[in-house]
């Protein structure tokens, strides 16, 4: 069974276009998140939610509106793509707050949807 | 503010020897967490290994091995007996361990490019 899985793996689209990009995890976590790996393979953050409510939101454009309908969900929504979007991103879970042992706060990534815009 | 410097963009290594991928970081928190994934030319991202930084030994997951210092403030992954399937992209990275703390962001350095040799 697939931890956390994304929908389209493949995204290609054109400038000026709305897509969203969905996100489930089965790991039974509180807190997911969206990371973007641009051309460079650098990982930065984007959005961070913890049951539901928004916790991060990193100096990400407003074209960006992540949705949780619940906790085991955690979609993107992007306006209006442009170039620079072509990355891909990256959702991942964890369970916030256990109370001891090793590797606790682990995140654990989804495979990724490789957008491109053209 | 956290950083994560990983200064060999690419490394290669004999099959079945040890490597040693090199990663410092700075923090100004008391306690954070450092983990290790790999990401194979496939595309995924995959949890490797976690160090708590209030934890007294080195952790060890199979092959792989985390050589911490604290005072130096390195975390450095230690891979024995390296096969071909070990050739990726690795990347070091931390977080606070408090939700709260800046949300659990993973702050992820540049990543090491691993070639194993035959």
């Amino acid at each position: 069974d697939t931890a956390v899985s994304q929908t389209p793996k493949y995204l290609v689209t054109q400038m000026g276009n709305d897509k969203s990009i969905k996100c489930e995890q089965n790991l039974g976590h509180d807190t997911m998140y969206w990371y973007k790996q641009d051309s460079k393979k650098f990982l930065k953050i984007m959005f961070s939610y913890n049951n539901k409510e928004l916790i991060i939101n990193e100096t990400v454009p407003n074209r960006f509106s992540p949705k949780s309908p619940d906790k085991a969900h955690l979609n993107l929504h992007i306006n209006s793509l442009e170039l620079g979007d072509s990355a891909v991103y990256f959702c991942a879970s964890s369970q916030e707050g256990l109370a001891g042992g090793p590797g606790q706060e682990t995140q654990y990534f989804g495979p990724g949807t490789r957008l491109l815009v053209l | 503010a956290q950083k994560i410097t990983q200064t060999q963009p690419g490394m290669f290594v004999q099959e079945k020897e040890a490597v040693t991928l090199d990663c410092t970081y700075d923090t100004s928190d008391p306690s954070y967490g450092l983990f290790w994934y790999k990401q194979p030319s496939s595309g995924e991202m995959i949890f490797l290994i976690y160090q708590g930084s209030y934890d007294q030994q080195n952790a060890t997951e199979g092959r792989y091995s985390l050589n911490f210092q604290k005072a130096r403030k390195s975390a450095n992954l230690v891979i024995s007996a390296s096969q071909l399937g070990d050739s990726a992209m690795y990347f070091c990275a931390m977080r606070g361990l408090l939700l709260y703390n800046q949300g659990g962001k993973l702050i992820f350095g540049q990543g090491t490019e691993l070639s194993v040799k035959p």
